[in-house]
């Protein structure tokens, strides 16, 4: 299995910020790299695809970027319904699908 | 507006079966992939495998449950299915049903019903 790990694992800021959230694959999957954000009590949505594509209706203060093994997902000048957990996620193979542990970004 | 539901008994006994099903609205249920993901605290986001139907089923499952996995689909009845033999507690989960961006990919979801929690408890 493709392991991903996404660093750091929480994350405070405040409204206005801009944050940069990583994620690492255990093998290269090129630019297969999708990112969620999940708020409690609600399924995953999703942000972006490809890497760096924005998914219809994401907001464009969200962009990714990375391939190979290393990506990033920044959110630029943070709003009070960003704060959420977010999940990196590859769909280089589903042999099996993997996600990442999440990174939980909380308000300062 | 493609719209999923998840249904199903929340309680499950120990060494019994976990069966769900996902009501699909809105859209065609034929040549997407449709696929089962669970969450826990201790596990994190799970992939549990997808079902894909073209004139045939095809199904892919997650190695660590392949053994105990079996998903189906009803055309007719726009939804498919999921079971789980042989449950434990490890087993807890919110179970989500989810659909693939486009009928070319079966690698990401921007579709997904609103979770069921399954718990496994004598």
């Amino acid at each position: 299995d493709i392991q991903m790990t996404q660093s750091p694992s929480s994350l405070s800021a405040y409204v206005g910020d801009s944050v940069t959230l990583t994620c690492r694959a255990s093998q290269t999957i090129g630019t297969s790299l999708v990112w969620y954000q999940q708020k409690p009590g609600k399924a995953p949505k999703l942000l972006i695809f490809g890497a760096s594509t924005l998914h219809s209706g994401v907001p464009s203060r969200f962009s990714g970027s990375g391939s190979g093994t290393a990506f990033t997902l920044t959110i630029n000048t943070l709003q009070p319904e960003d704060f959420a957990t977010y999940y990196c996620q590859q769909s280089y193979t589903t042999f099996p699908v993997t996600f990442g542990q999440g990174t939980k970004l909380e308000i300062k | 507006q493609v719209q999923l539901q998840e249904s199903g008994p929340g309680l499950v006994k120990p060494s019994e079966t976990l069966s769900l099903t996902c009501a699909v609205s809105g859209g065609s249920i034929t040549e997407y992939y449709w696929s089962w993901i669970r969450q826990s605290p201790g596990r994190g986001l799970e992939w549990i495998g997808y079902i894909y139907y073209s004139y045939s089923e095809y199904t892919n499952y997650n190695p660590s449950l392949k053994s105990r996995v079996a998903m189906s689909i009803d055309t007719s009845k726009g939804q498919f299915s999921l079971k789980l033999t042989s449950v434990t507690a490890a087993d807890t989960a919110v179970y989500f049903c989810a659909r693939a961006f486009s009928p070319y990919t079966s690698g990401f979801y921007p579709y997904w019903g609103q979770g069921i929690l399954v718990t496994v408890s004598s």
